[in-house]
């Protein structure tokens, strides 16, 4: 089965770029999705088909996709960022999430 | 506003059931699939279930197949999650997520949005 995989921890300081990857064969071949969960909440879509941003994301988030790798990208990160960001692919007719990466802000 | 509000979760034994619901509204329930993504303590999203929009097609993860069965009213703006022969490992939050097309096998499909979840625990 597909597997994508994140890194479980990625710390970042107020204000500085963070970049979460999601790795898989050949995932730049697949459309990518990015979700956010803050704790004890839902998850939120943050991006959608690799670097789109529903409204009311904001512009310090954006992602890209090539390769084996996506990468979700915050630039001047800020403190209410902090969460578990989950990516998204589909392979085989079923969808597979990443096993996620907590955000910290430092 | 769309919103999704599941309930039907609580503790079980294992080997039970139960009938998780999420009651849509918002948006034209019967043109969208839905779907079930759970979520066990601590850990990250498993995809569950999913179901077209007119409800003719359902789709499973092969970890509840045979065991879990997804349907929909779609008078009644509701989608179901009948669980059953429930396993310890099921214990998870349930989240019951709105897809942007009808179908359900679509690369350019996504996750939007996501009601607030109902927790399942299956103890002795």
């Amino acid at each position: 089965s597909y597997v994508l995989t994140q890194p479980p921890s990625v710390s970042v300081s107020p204000g500085q770029t963070a970049s979460i990857t999601c790795s898989g064969d050949k995932l730049g071949d697949k459309y990518t999705y990015w979700y956010q969960q803050k704790a004890g909440q839902s998850p939120v879509l943050v991006i959608f088909q690799e670097s789109r941003r529903p409204s009311g994301i904001p512009e310090r988030f954006s992602g890209s996709n090539s390769g084996n790798t996506a990468t979700l990208t915050i630039s001047g990160t800020q403190a209410m960022d902090e969460a578990d960001y989950y990516c998204q692919a589909w392979d085989s007719r079923t969808v597979v999430f990443g096993g996620g990466t907590k955000l910290t802000v430092l | 506003e769309v919103q999704l509000v599941e309930s039907g979760g609580g503790l079980v034994q294992p080997g039970g059931s139960l009938r998780l619901s999420c009651a849509a509204s918002g948006f034209t329930f019967r043109n969208y699939a839905m779907s079930w993504v759970r979520q066990a303590p601590g850990k990250g999203l498993e995809w569950v279930s999913a179901i077209t929009g007119s409800g003719s097609s359902t789709y499973y993860a092969d970890s509840v197949k045979g065991r879990f069965t997804i349907s929909r009213d779609n008078s009644k703006n509701t989608l179901y999650l009948q669980v059953s022969s429930l396993r310890a490992e099921d214990t998870a939050k349930y989240y019951c997520a709105k897809l942007v097309y009808f179908e359900w096998v679509d690369p350019s499909n996504w996750f939007d949005p996501w009601g607030q979840g109902t927790l399942v625990t299956v103890s002795s």
